[in-house]
């Protein structure tokens, strides 16, 4: 059975602070992993990865995925409120098995 | 490009009654789609996902129903709603590397 599974499951921090957020995972025919950030409605896409080592950024926000590994980091910097947010992982499997397996997401609240 | 629609956005309905949520998709054609529950603003739990006309697939056994009668057209349905059927349903297509959702619906069964 396709597992992923996030920690922290929640952390607070301050503003400026520098954040990382950890996803592993145990997916058949494994073919991409996905970082959403989910505010108050649908999630929205932030990472796609599919090649390990190769770093994805995007303004504050980067990851990466180590396959030996079989995990993935997300690290925001300079982290500000609106970053307040859950961040979800999920394992992207493909041949017969179509499934997206979701972690349990990582609740991360800035405060001022 | 493609879109995805889900309806209602919010529903409010009592014990014991039926429940019908519909989720469609443009832009694409013979996509994979999913319907997952998030309770508790936690993470997503994959209920059906079908990939064609007629195919669903049941990840675990529950009080709901899923049915896909047009390509692009996915239905969560209930006959007899559970408190516990309470949450945040999404709706998800999936092509090879990415997955897009629609809006979601929060069901409160009271």
């Amino acid at each position: 059975e396709d597992k992923v599974v996030q920690s922290p499951l929640s952390l607070v921090v301050h503003e400026g602070d520098t954040v990382t957020l950890n996803c592993s995972y145990e997916v058949t025919n494994f073919r991409s992993l996905l970082w959403y950030k989910q505010e108050k409605k649908a999630p929205t896409f932030l990472f796609m990865l599919t090649s390990s080592g190769i770093e994805k950024k995007s303004g504050r926000l980067s990851s990466i995925l180590d396959k030996k590994e079989l995990s993935s980091i997300l690290n925001i910097t300079a982290t500000q409120t609106g970053d307040s947010a859950i961040y979800l992982c999920a394992g992207n499997s493909g041949g017969s098995n179509y499934k997206l397996t979701f972690g349990k997401g990582t609740l991360l609240t800035v405060n001022p | 490009s493609q879109t995805i629609h889900q309806w209602p956005a919010t529903l409010v309905q009592p014990v014991g009654s039926p429940l019908s949520l519909e989720c469609t998709v443009e832009g694409t054609s013979n996509p994979n789609l999913y319907w997952y529950r998030q309770a508790a603003g936690r993470g997503l739990q994959l209920l059906f996902y079908s990939v064609g006309i007629g195919q669903i697939s049941s990840e675990v056994p529950q009080n709901l129903s899923a049915s896909r009668p047009q390509d692009r057209q996915f239905i969560l349905s209930s006959k007899k709603l559970l408190l516990s059927d309470s949450g945040f349903y999404l709706c998800a297509w999936k092509r090879n590397t990415e997955a897009f959702f629609g809006q979601g619906t929060r069901l409160t069964v009271v």
